[in-house]
């Protein structure tokens, strides 16, 4: 256990729709990181969230947006979902100050 | 924006065998993350590199970043079947987010 913890492992859903991804980072982290890892593109950053604020954004779809709440925990919520949406999402969490980053085991989204 | 590539994209070598990954940069490397990843599943970091000439090892598994600070090799000694598995390597791009960009990936295979 890497003590960053995302749900739901899997999800399968139908195009056009919208599901939200949750991540919990290690205790303590206050940056969050989301990355997509698909077959075609490797592993993607999409966007980061430091103590509740957006801090940079990559690669990331106008239909997916992020937040992260006071707890810390952040959230990826995906809309109007395409079959090329299909992916690996992880999440990753850093201490201030620290060069480690600490990957969740990933939500497998498939969308059919 | 910052590029890396890896070579080679896969590999297949008979047990006990060494081997060398390599990842290349397009810009200066100011941290070099090496990380393993089971097919499908998280990411496990391995080591970090900062400065040029550095070189760290655990266990069987020895990574370099070399003095111009463009490129790195990770190194493993005697290959065992639980070395299979795909090769990351991560690159911080500077800024205040320090998200990681990644190369896309060697897949080993460790014949028994």
């Amino acid at each position: 256990d890497s003590g960053v913890t995302q749900t739901p492992k899997h999800l399968i859903t139908a195009t056009g729709q919208r599901v939200t991804l949750r991540c919990s980072p290690r205790s303590g982290d206050l940056s969050v990181y989301w990355y997509q890892q698909s077959l075609d593109q490797g592993l993607q950053f999409l966007i980061q969230y430091y103590n509740g604020e957006e801090r940079a954004k990559g690669n990331i779809l106008e239909r997916f947006s992020a937040q992260q709440f006071p707890d810390l925990h952040s959230e990826l919520n995906l809309s109007s979902l395409e079959l090329g949406d299909s992916a690996l999402y992880f999440c990753a969490s850093r201490a201030t100050g620290d060069y480690g980053y600490t990957f969740g085991s990933g939500t497998r989204l498939t969308v059919v | 924006s910052q590029e890396l590539e890896q070579s080679p994209q896969s590999l297949i070598v008979q047990e006990g065998k060494n081997l060398t990954i390599n990842c290349t940069s397009s810009k200066t490397l100011y941290g070099l993350y090496w990380y393993k990843q089971k097919y499908g599943e998280g990411l496990i970091f391995l080591m970090m590199l900062q400065k040029g000439g550095e070189e760290k090892s655990h266990e069987k598994i020895t990574a370099k970043l070399d003095e111009k600070k463009q490129q790195s090799s990770l190194h493993i000694t005697a290959s065992q079947p639980s070395h299979a598995g795909i090769y990351l390597c991560g690159a911080d791009v500077p800024g205040s987010a320090r998200q990681l960009t990644f190369g896309s990936g060697t897949q080993l295979t460790v014949l028994p």
